[in-house]
């Protein structure tokens, strides 16, 4: 099975900042999703990343997956409170694509204060 | 459109009764899976199905934990004689039934069992 890491795991910074998360692997993904989860809400895909390289866009956050496909980062600018949230990445269980469990990184945990 | 339900939201079981965990798939969708997160851990993986089939029950203890998803109904995963130990948020995901490298998936908003 393969292993996420994500880090940083706890991240709190004031309204406005910027950040980084990150999601790193020492194994290929044939895809990466990113979700935010709420408390007492269930995980909402933000984004999936497929090719090496590849940048998305979501209003201020920028999403980008590795040139191997072994990491993946999420950055975002200008910070506002309604970002707070646990920020997860997920892949593949195992290799080759299609429909298949996902494995997911502990995630982070990310605070915005006003 | 609906997307994953999930239900109860919350179930509260004494040690030794069974738990029963209903989901939903959104409209379209033919693949099921569950996944359990306990406090201060990830997500984990339990099981993968189809309708009618289990596909990958891997990540699902082999003892009292059984799931199904029948060819009419809801996806259910069942707990025999629940421990303390089994208190967690249960969250059923589904995907579409085409062939694809996006293997992306739908969450619902989870049920939070509390064994007493």
């Amino acid at each position: 099975t393969q292993l996420l890491e994500q880090s940083p795991q706890f991240l709190s910074i004031q309204e406005g900042e910027n950040l980084t998360v990150y999601c790193n692997s020492s194994s290929v993904f044939s895809s990466l999703q990113w979700y935010r989860q709420e408390p007492g809400e269930g995980p909402v895909l933000l984004v999936t990343v497929v090719t090496g390289g590849e940048v998305k866009k979501l209003k201020r956050l920028t999403f980008q997956f590795g040139d191997a496909r072994k990491d993946s980062s999420l950055h975002i600018t200008a910070a506002q409170p309604g970002d707070t949230g646990l920020y997860l990445c997920a892949g593949d269980r195992h290799s080759g694509g299609g429909a298949d469990g996902l494995t997911f990184g502990k995630g982070t945990h990310l605070i915005i204060q006003p | 459109n609906a997307g994953v339900m999930q239900n109860p939201r919350h179930l509260v079981r004494r040690r030794g009764q069974e738990a029963r965990l209903r989901c939903s798939p959104m409209k379209g969708h033919s693949h099921v899976y569950w996944y359990r997160q306990l406090p201060e851990e990830g997500l984990k993986f339990m099981v993968y199905l189809q309708k009618e089939n289990i596909i990958d029950e891997s990540g699902m203890p082999k003892e009292r934990f059984s799931a199904e998803f029948p060819k009419e109904g809801p996806s259910i995963l069942r707990i025999q004689q629940v421990v303390r130990g089994d208190s967690a948020a249960y969250f059923c995901a589904s995907s579409p039934a085409r062939t694809s490298v996006y293997n992306e998936q739908f969450f619902g908003p989870g049920t939070r069992l509390t064994v007493l």
